[in-house]
């Protein structure tokens, strides 16, 4: 079955402690983005890669890294320097072509708390 | 300014009702693409429906249709003969032409049916 997948589905950290969310595609997309959602909130975009070894910061990129070594893979991490890290992370993925409907399909999520 | 708006943070409809979630943009772009999601309680994003500025009829999907009205930058969202299953979160969201693939997210709808 094509799709994305993302793990873990819940995930706790300690203050101070660097975290890395795993967003995993199989849907042969070039584009993959992460998105953070707070409570009765809209999404926020974090950070998007449009081709591998290419990605560009979104509205809320502070304290936060990815890396886009293959087309498949989009990790994310949260840093230290994230002052609020809890929320809801999602990641999407979508073709990437320019000048079509192209929507963006989208994880699972991940539910990350901080203690 | 906000570029998508959803005034309506909830809403309750009787079941096998159709109901209309509103959604106004802004952009000042010619071309641009209008979507919509639903988001269940298990968090996932489920795209919907979509709508291209230039095209000329209400895009339907099934229950879904989007009642386009491009003067108005209106784009809201009709659900026919509501189901229970359709309680949820809906967002509206745009993505403008000429950009990259950023997508801009409404702050949602929810949306309760009612037995």
């Amino acid at each position: 079955d094509g799709g994305i997948t993302q793990s873990p589905k819940y995930l706790f950290r300690k203050e101070g402690q660097n975290v890395t969310l795993s967003c995993e595609q199989n849907l042969n997309h070039d584009a993959m983005y992460w998105y953070r959602q707070d409570p009765g909130q809209g999404l926020r975009l974090i950070y998007y890669s449009q081709i591998v070894n290419d990605f560009q910061k979104g509205d809320i990129a502070e304290g936060y890294s990815v890396s886009r070594e293959k087309k498949e893979s989009f990790p994310l991490t949260v840093t230290s320097a994230q002052k609020n890290p809890t929320a809801f992370y999602l990641c999407a993925s979508s073709m990437g072509t320019s000048g079509s409907r192209n929507e963006q399909f989208f994880g699972p999520g991940t539910r990350l708390t901080v203690l | 300014a906000q570029k998508i708006t959803q005034t309506q943070p909830g809403m309750f409809v009787q079941e096998k009702e159709a109901v209309t979630l509103d959604c106004t943009y802004d952009t000042s772009d010619p071309s641009y693409g209008l979507f919509w999601y639903k988001q269940p309680s298990s968090g996932e994003m489920i795209f919907l429906i979509y709508q291209g500025s230039y095209d000329q009829q209400n895009a339907t999907e099934g229950r879904y249709s989007l009642n386009f009205q491009k003067a108005r930058k209106s784009a809201n969202l009709v659900i026919s003969a509501s189901q229970l299953g359709d309680s949820a979160m809906y967002f509206c969201a745009m993505r403008e032409g000429g950009r990259d693939d950023k997508i801009i997210f409404g702050k949602g709808t929810r949306l309760h049916i009612l037995p």
